[in-house]
């Protein structure tokens, strides 16, 4: 079964705006990735959250780790509609470095 | 860096026919991870090597799947005989333990008509 799921499952915003996506998972883990997949191409490594880490920042994305809810969330800010894409939560729960993937939030921002 | 190279890019194939994909890694990267999505099943594992050895292949939906890493450059997705339901496409990924994420390749679109 999937070990990370997002939420919301699809997201519409207009230029500008705030966009925030969730991740919720069910076991402990080393570390949470997040990924950026636009239409026909492979996924893009985002940011990487440590289990000892709270929040980390990489431009306009934010994201938080709440160990104790299994919980993490994605903040772009200033939204382009360029950001349009499907987004990915990835957890590491193990000692072998794989990593196990939701089924992604869908990204659409309106110019 | 050329990145994670993932061979061919498209894939048209008979039900039946043998199907190779082929991967090449970031250099010094020492996992590999074949992934499958669908728009069904969303991103799926099939299978993992650290140091060119298989870790997990619990992914791998049957025994018509295998997969290959003789070196820590080259690696094969094969299925034989393939059928119309493997459609998808696959992804070869290559990282460092998860240490900095892993680097995706573009993908092969596979169809099996």
């Amino acid at each position: 079964s999937q070990q990370g799921e997002e939420d919301p499952q699809a997201l519409s915003i207009q230029e500008g705006e705030n966009a925030t996506m969730n991740c919720s998972y069910k076991t402990s883990i080393n570390n949470l990735q997040w990924y950026r997949q636009n239409s026909g191409r492979g996924l893009v490594h985002l940011i990487l959250i440590r289990s000892n880490e709270r929040e980390k920042h990489s431009g306009r994305l934010r994201v938080t780790l709440d160990t104790s809810k299994k919980s993490s969330s994605l903040l772009i800010t200033a939204s382009r509609a360029a950001d349009t894409a499907s987004y990915f939560c990835a957890t590491d729960a193990g000692n072998a470095g794989k990593s196990t993937f939701g089924d992604g939030t869908t990204l659409t921002v309106k110019p | 860096d050329a990145g994670v190279i993932q061979s061919p890019r498209h894939e048209v194939t008979e039900m039946g026919q043998e199907v190779t994909l082929r991967c090449k890694p970031i250099s010094g990267h020492n996992s590999l991870f074949w992934y499958r999505q669908t728009m069904m099943r969303g991103l799926e594992l099939l299978i993992y090597f650290n140091n060119n050895v298989p870790i997990d292949d619990s992914g791998m939906p049957e025994d018509r799947f295998s997969a290959k890493m003789p070196n820590a450059s080259f690696s094969t997705l094969k299925i034989q005989p393939s059928e119309p339901r493997d459609s998808a496409v696959y992804f070869c990924a290559s990282g460092d333990r998860g240490r900095k994420g892993y680097t995706f390749g573009s993908g092969t679109r596979l169809t099996v008509v």
